[in-house]
């Protein structure tokens, strides 16, 4: 079964600066994706950021980007010139890519960080 | 396009009671997934449906169950319920094609069981 493990309960940031949020996860396959979810005061889970596998480019939205590390099972998430609309408990999670049984639509999710902004 | 929405918000239930919580997914999206999440245990799959058709369910008690409908909506009902399924009950839905597979999420229904 496949875990993903974030090690960083808490994170804080100063506005403006940069901050990376850690993940690393447990599989044996060599095809999946992984996603980093915001999950702002108010509860609604919103998509960060989306990284297929077999693709070795990082992905990057806007002041978003990871560090994928495929070899080492790494998946970092960075966050540039953090804003306090950024503060947020942050999900990473990985989702397999092969069809079928108990693949479909199950995300396993990091028990998650809590990232503070300070003005 | 209007997101996943999920009702009721909030719900105060006692023990052995049921409850039915709904989830009306994104428009066009097929699949529908239940999580559930707790500060003890984080974020727990519950189910999924796809096409009215249960295709996957996680490590959850047969008190658990769900359903959709031809229109995509979801509905997830807990039977008999228990003080530790106080929770807050996510749903999400995404196309589940080539063209994406990100699961897009509702607001929550927060369960509190006395």
């Amino acid at each position: 079964a496949q875990t993903v493990t974030q090690s960083q309960p808490e994170m804080s940031v100063q506005e403006a600066e940069t901050v990376t949020l850690s993940c690393t996860y447990d599989t044996s396959e060599s095809d999946y994706y992984l996603f980093w979810y915001k999950q702002p005061p108010s509860r609604q889970m919103i998509l960060v950021i989306r990284q297929e596998a077999y693709k070795q480019q990082n992905a990057t939205e806007n002041r978003f980007s990871v560090n994928f590390q495929k070899a080492a099972k790494s998946f970092s998430l960075k966050i540039s010139d953090s804003q306090l609309g950024d503060a947020a408990m942050y999900f990473c999670a990985y989702r397999t890519s092969n069809a079928g049984g108990t693949s479909y639509g199950k995300l396993t999710f990091g028990q998650g960080t809590i990232l503070t902004v300070h003005p | 396009k209007a997101g996943v929405t999920q009702t009721p918000r909030y719900l105060i239930k006692t023990r052995g009671q049921q409850v039915t919580l709904s989830c009306s997914p994104i428009s066009g999206h097929r699949s529908v997934s239940w999580y559930q999440q707790t500060p003890g245990q984080g974020l727990q799959f519950l189910f999924e449906y796809f096409s009215e058709t249960q295709r996957n369910k996680g490590n959850f008690p047969g008190r658990f169950s769900g359903r959709q409908f031809s229109n995509s909506r979801s509905e997830m009902n807990v039977s008999t319920l228990e003080l530790g399924d106080s929770a807050l009950y996510l749903c999400a839905s995404s196309l589940e094609n080539r063209k994406g597979n990100e699961q897009f999420f509702g607001p929550g229904t927060r369960l509190t069981v006395l």
